[in-house]
């Protein structure tokens, strides 16, 4: 089966740091990516972990433990403009011939709302 | 570099009609993946096209069904229109190489079943 846990909201301050978490049990695993949604609008991609680590980016940090099932995003600096909803997605590699052909797999997001 | 398109943005529907919704890949992608997203929850992956085939499908009815064009573009056709079909519809590309390749969204289209 599958399944992807994440908070179903949260809260910071302008400035601050937050960090979002994400478990999953998924029956086949080939990377996480963390997407992040804006109301009304499409996902856009921010990180993508497959090894067992920390990657950086900017203001934004992924994590990722494999052996846990277990990452998270980090994001510093907060901004007005980081109130979205943040998706971890598990690129599942259940395909019948080619590992191409992968579907992502969804939690159902994390809405966070920064106050100034 | 045109990122991915969808059409229409907006959709109302009623409950029993037929609709269509298009979508064209970012430039250099060969597939193309369907998710829905219902409010409030995570996109839930209908099904991916590649070559112009269904290669992966996820747990959606019969009434979903797609088409690829031979210049990447993709179709989605939902049947038998259901209230509980309305939600977001996301078109997403990427490559089948290299494997790591992230997906790509569109902007969606909104549709509302009545």
């Amino acid at each position: 089966g599958q399944n992807i846990d994440q908070p179903t909201e949260m809260t910071a301050t302008e400035g601050a740091i937050v960090q979002i978490n994400c478990t999953y049990q998924t029956s086949g695993f080939n990377g996480l990516f963390w997407y992040q949604q804006h109301a009304g609008e499409a996902p856009t991609f921010l990180s993508y972990n497959v090894l067992d680590g920390l990657e950086e980016k900017g203001r934004f940090s992924s994590f990722l433990s494999r052996s846990k099932g277990y990452s998270y995003l980090l994001l510093k600096e907060l901004q007005m403009k980081d109130s979205a909803s943040y998706l971890c997605a598990v690129r599942d590699p259940t395909s019948r011939q080619n590992t191409g052909f992968q579907k992502l797999v969804f939690g159902t997001g994390t809405r966070l709302l920064v106050s100034p | 570099d045109a990122g991915v398109t969808q059409s229409p943005t907006h959709l109302i529907k009623t409950r029993g009609q037929q609709v269509t919704l298009r979508c064209s890949p970012k430039s250099g992608h060969d597939t193309v993946s369907w998710y829905q997203q219902a409010l409030g929850q995570g996109p839930q992956f209908i099904f991916q096209y590649y070559e112009e085939e269904e290669r992966q499908r996820g747990n959606f009815p019969d009434r979903f069904s797609g088409h690829q064009f031979p210049n990447y573009s993709s179709e989605l056709n939902v049947n038998a229109l259901l209230l509980g079909d309305s939600a977001l519809y996301l078109c997403a590309s990427s490559s089948v190489e290299p494997v790591e390749g992230e997906q790509y969204f569109g902007p969606g289209t909104r549709l509302t079943v009545t």
